[in-house]
């Protein structure tokens, strides 16, 4: 059965560090194309990053520089280093594969960050 | 970066009804579109892909069309668990780019 689930969420301060993490089971994260989505709190979902299965990886403009996406093949793990955070990084991050055709076809629950001072 | 519109941004509906929520892009993105539902505090949820090829277990109920710049998602028989949000999503280049959503409310 294919899961995966966030950790990491919470309450930040402005221009503090955080790392998510994504425990992927049913599927090998080093062999397929990872992302994360976010929704800021009653809005809609954004494109964060992508991971290639070549361990290449491409970060929308709002985050770039301060977000990286990352794997651990051994514990079929993906991350997201969130540094530099900002009011507008408030909202629910999302892990989930790309799979054909481009769509992302397995999500995890997601898990809540909150920038607040 | 490659614009998403939905239209309409909210519906009424029975159950029962037919519905059908329209999906424009800035510039063609070929055949690489999906759709996804996404209930309150829920992930969203797969629908379609392909513009038209149903994800595995998804009703039949749904379906898609378009190619190009114009895509449709059509339900074709509401039922009480497909009040929802519902969301377009480009995957032809990045930044990948969704809708902003279509709420269905019950009528």
């Amino acid at each position: 059965e294919v899961q995966l689930v966030e950790t990491g969420g919470g309450l930040i301060q402005p221009g503090g560090s955080l790392k998510l993490s994504c425990v992927v089971s049913g599927f090998p994260v080093s062999s397929n194309y990872m992302i994360w989505v976010r929704q800021a709190p009653g809005k809609g979902l954004e494109w964060v990053s992508i991971i290639y299965n070549d361990g290449t990886t491409h970060d929308a403009d709002s985050v770039k520089g301060r977000f990286t996406i990352s794997r651990d093949h051994s514990k079929n793990t993906l991350y997201l280093q969130m540094n530099s955070v900002r009011a507008e990084d408030t909202a629910v991050y999302y892990c989930a594969r790309r799979g054909n055709w481009g769509c992302f076809d397995y999500w995890g629950q997601g898990t809540l960050v909150t920038v607040s001072s | 970066d490659i614009q998403m519109t939905q239209s309409p941004s909210s519906l009424s509906a029975s159950v029962g009804d037919r519905v059908t929520i329209t999906c424009r892009a800035s510039q063609s993105i070929t055949s690489y579109l999906s759709w996804y539902q996404q209930r309150p505090g829920k992930a969203p949820k797969l629908l379609i892909y392909s513009d038209s090829t149903l994800h595995s277990g998804v009703s039949s109920r749904f379906s898609g069309s378009g190619s190009g710049t114009d895509f449709t998602l059509t339900i074709s028989s509401l039922q009480p668990e497909d009040f929802a949000v519902y969301y377009c999503q480009q995957s032809f280049s990045t930044p990948y780019t969704f809708g902003q959503g279509t709420k269905l409310l019950i009528k």
